[in-house]
């Protein structure tokens, strides 16, 4: 069973549209991180959070520690946005940050 | 400044062969992580890599290792290939052990 959650797994909006795409995982965890991956393969960091909210552009990342939850917001969605958005955290008992934990993804299409 | 290079980008090699790949992260960086995505798996965490020294493993039998340079580039080694090893081989660098994550473009290797 895949320790971290993502929800939805697929996800189709129209341009304009705000999206949140979600992630929950089990335990205590050191930090978040929120990639994104084009069809190429190469995958972009956008967010890398352990507590609150962060915003670049038009997007939004939140977490709840208490709750084992984050979510990506994308306000203004644009077809551009279209892509594989992964969740992945650094459980607190791991000696490195970069010992992830990946979710399985939510394929995001926007449709002009 | 020059991003993660991951060389070559795609790779066909039979059966039994063995293979190495090659990650020069950015600039300053010390810590070099690997990471192996499959359709059935998902993205999994192979290992990482500080000042030259092997400082995490994912749970990978011993065909899969890997090397860091003083120059901080690392290699890593996949010995007697077998067809489920066909995947995209990710390496990502970062200023200290827990900094964010920047990604490579991935080596993409086909095992026939």
């Amino acid at each position: 069973k895949n320790e971290v959650e993502q929800s939805p797994q697929n996800l189709t909006a129209q341009e304009g549209e705000f999206i949140t795409i979600n992630c929950s995982y089990s335990v205590g965890i050191s930090a978040l991180h929120w990639l994104q991956q084009h069809p190429g393969g190469g995958i972009v960091s956008l967010f890398m959070l352990s507590s609150g909210k962060k915003k670049h552009g038009r997007l939004i990342a939140t977490i709840n520690i208490q709750e084992k939850h984050s979510s990506l917001h994308i306000t203004a969605s644009h077809p551009r946005d279209s892509a594989v958005y992964i969740c992945a955290v650094a459980y607190s008992e791991e000696t490195s940050g970069s010992r992830l934990t990946f979710g399985e993804g939510t394929q995001l299409t926007v449709n002009p | 400044k020059a991003g993660v290079t991951q060389t070559p980008r795609y790779l066909i090699k039979t059966r039994g062969q063995q293979v190495t790949l090659s990650c020069s992260p950015i600039s300053g960086h010390r810590s070099v992580s690997w990471y192996q995505q499959t359709p059935g798996q998902g993205l999994q965490f192979l290992f990482e890599y500080f000042s030259e020294t092997q400082r995490n493993k994912g749970n990978f039998p011993g065909r899969f290792s890997g090397r860091q340079f003083s120059n901080s580039r690392s290699e890593m080694n996949v010995s007697t290939l077998e067809l489920g090893d066909s995947a995209l081989y990710l390496c990502a660098s970062s200023l200290t052990r827990f900094g964010p994550l920047h990604f490579g473009n991935g080596t993409r290797l086909t095992v026939t």
